[in-house]
């Protein structure tokens, strides 16, 4: 199965900081690579696929990159609203996994 | 508006059964791959198990492979997961989720529904 490692797992920043989420892959996945964003108690909200694909709806602040093993999420500029837990997720082959997430809190 | 309703979340013993249903509304999910994604208390997401577009079988994680069987019921527009030889560690929020196409990631995700296994 292919593992997903996320970096960090917590991040502490400020309104307006840019942020940068690693997600590495344990093998090749090309960039079938998807981000998810989630607050407590609600579902998963598709932010990017195919690795820097920005989903319908999503700001502009958030963008993907990467290919093969490595990938990164960043939000160019921290709102209020982006407070929330972020997760990898790849879909090269079954079975599907998700990075362990990254929890993005106030500073 | 594409929505999707998870339902029939209960407790459960550890050995039981149990049957969700992922209603859909908006899309024909013959048309569109369909997961089940979990979470554990306090924990992160799990993927579960997938159905491509119109595709007979299912693909499913290690965790849950011979114990749980996902299926469609096309007339009915609604998912199935039959969850069968539970565990403690089965024991999470559930969520049907669509996608619309190959290459894209999971874009509509229903409510989800809770799952407890205890005695």
């Amino acid at each position: 199965d292919i593992q997903l490692t996320q970096s960090p797992s917590t991040l502490s920043a400020s309104v307006g900081d840019r942020v940068t989420i690693t997600c590495r892959a344990s093998q090749s996945i090309s960039t079938w690579l998807a981000w998810y964003q989630q607050k407590p108690g609600k579902a998963p909200k598709l932010l990017i696929y195919k690795a820097s694909s920005l989903e319908s709806g999503v700001p502009s602040r958030f963008s993907g990159s990467g290919s093969g093993t490595e990938f990164t999420l960043t939000i160019s500029s921290l709102q209020p609203d982006d407070f929330a837990t972020f997760y990898c997720q790849h879909y090269n082959s079954s079975p599907w996994t998700f990075g362990q997430g990254t929890k993005v809190e106030i500073k | 508006e594409v929505q999707l309703l998870e339902s029939g979340g209960d407790l459960a013993q550890p050995g039981g059964s149990l049957r969700l249903s992922c209603g859909a509304s908006g899309i024909i999910i013959n048309n569109y791959g369909m997961n089940w994604v979990r979470q554990a208390p306090g924990k992160g997401l799990e993927w579960v198990s997938g159905m491509g577009v119109s595709a007979e079988g299912a693909d499913y994680a290690d965790s849950v492979k011979g114990r749980f069987t996902m299926s469609r019921d096309n007339s009915k527009n609604t998912l199935y997961l039959q969850m069968n030889s539970l565990r403690g560690e089965d024991t999470a929020v559930y969520y049907c989720a669509s996608r619309r196409g190959y290459g894209y990631g999971m874009d509509v995700w229903g409510q989800g529904t809770t799952v407890t296994v205890s005695s």
